[in-house]
């Protein structure tokens, strides 16, 4: 299995520009999250999916983020406009059934975001 | 509002030693308790974890603690090798609404 598969690896864009950060989950997965690390909050819950609907979007900052899960195999994370304190590395994680059963993410190697 | 914490951002141990790693939490509701371990230019790895009904989990040289009155676990590892270099990220689960959250990580240096 190649694992959960996020692109790109390193994304550098100006203030204003809009970002879009793409994750292929673990196939037969049905729930995907999308995390932010930052040195000082370390990993925080954005959003995540359950069989392709969104869950609980509670943790995205602001409008300037949007998230989609058009299918199974696929989502994006999108930051329109972007900004520089939107710089960190995005994950993507994803597991077989809900958390409460399966207990355990899987991540991808994450997308190192500056926006400068 | 930081719901886990981890007070320590760095640790350095050598090789041979126990290397004891804590986390606190706030969330009495907390059902679940999980260690991940991070490389450079990796994603998290799960590592081990705790349910809140035991006070003691063991995998090898990794042993976690929970003490559930104190609202606080620890990652135990024993002998450190070098190769346990790397970020090591605490999590809590609540289970009822799906919902982990995470330390700000710290980083173990394990010198030969």
């Amino acid at each position: 299995d190649a694992g959960v598969i996020q692109s790109p690896r390193h994304e550098v864009t100006e203030m204003g520009q809009e970002v879009t950060l793409r994750c292929k989950p673990i196939s037969g997965h049905n729930s995907l999250f999308w995390y932010r690390q930052t040195m000082m909050r370390g990993l925080e819950l954005l959003i995540y999916f359950n069989n392709n609907v969104p869950i609980d979007d509670s943790g995205m900052p602001e409008d300037r983020f949007s998230a989609k899960m058009p299918n199974a195999s696929f989502s994006t994370l999108k930051i329109q406009p972007s900004e520089p304190r939107d710089s960190a590395v995005y994950f993507c994680a994803s597991s077989y059934g809900t958390l409460r059963a399966v207990k355990k993410l899987f991540f991808g190697s994450g997308t190192q975001l500056s926006v400068l | 509002d930081q719901q886990v914490k981890q007070n320590s951002p760095s640790l350095s141990v050598q090789e041979g030693r126990i290397s004891i790693l804590n986390c606190d939490y706030t969330n009495s509701m907390f059902d679940y308790f999980l260690w991940y371990k991070k490389y450079p230019a990796e994603g998290p790895t799960f590592l081990i974890s705790i349910s809140s009904i035991k006070d003691k989990n063991e995998d090898g040289r990794f042993t976690v603690f929970l003490n559930k009155s104190a609202k606080h676990l620890s990652l135990h590892i024993v002998p450190s090798q070098p190769g346990d270099s790397a970020v090591y990220f605490c999590a809590a689960l609540l289970s009822l609404n799906n919902d982990m959250r995470f330390g700000a990580g710290t980083r173990l240096t394990v010198k030969p």
